[in-house]
């Protein structure tokens, strides 16, 4: 079951906050989040354990609800580098479950 | 340490025909995920294999298929080509089921 993402596109002028949602229908196991830009392949930012624990990288942090099965990306304070699409990727049932993507939500930072 | 190698990073394949697609992970890592891009439908989960072993499978058709070698490497097969198929397909390895890396894909064009 493919997780959903919203918004699916956002435009930030540098130095504003984004949120990035991701939910699933299923329980989750566990929550990665990637970043792609244009022609290059996805880099993985942080994975996140069931358990409602959140992580953090700089000013990218992301948080697990795992009852409502739902984590969100936070870009604070958000740089011209932080453009790209970002995808958030979920196993369901334990670590040897298919890791499934959502379609993704575009970032674009202007100045 | 060397990333995930993808080859050949471009092909181009007329309808009908088959088409072989090659892997290699991270030294040590041995789960090896193939996943299909193409715009608006994100990363389309395939196949993920670990230890030789196909652990896991997408909701593709037959014509795709894959194998992975004693040495980690894997490929996919994707026979009777049609035009739908063209995509970028990436793979990932990891070590265990954390963080997933990617390679830089092989965009297929079918024409």
């Amino acid at each position: 079951q493919q997780p959903v993402q919203s918004p699916q596109a956002v435009i930030l002028r540098e130095g504003e906050d984004a949120v990035i949602n991701c939910s699933s229908s299923k329980a989750l196991y566990s929550v990665h989040w990637y970043r792609q830009k244009h022609g290059e392949a996805p880099v993985f930012l942080m994975i996140l354990l069931k358990g409602g624990e959140q992580k953090g990288h700089e000013k990218i942090s992301a948080s697990f609800n795992e009852k409502k099965q739902q984590s969100s990306l936070y870009l604070t304070a958000s740089q011209l580098s932080y453009s790209g699409t970002y995808f958030c990727g979920t196993r369901n049932t334990g670590t040897a479950s298919k890791l499934t993507f959502g379609t993704g939500t575009r970032l674009q930072v202007t100045l | 340490k060397a990333g995930v190698t993808q080859t050949p990073r471009y092909l181009i394949k007329t309808r009908g025909q088959q088409v072989t697609l090659s892997c290699s992970p991270i030294s040590g890592h041995r789960s090896v995920s193939w996943y299909q891009q193409t715009p608006g439908q994100g990363l389309q989960f395939l196949f993920e294999y670990f230890s030789e072993t196909q652990r896991n499978k997408g909701n593709f058709p037959g014509r795709f298929s894959g194998r992975q070698f004693s040495n980690s490497r894997s490929e996919m097969n994707v026979s009777t080509l049609e035009l739908g198929d063209s995509a970028l397909y990436l793979c990932a390895s990891s070590l265990d089921p954390t963080e997933a890396f990617f390679g830089q894909g092989t965009r297929l064009t079918v024409v």
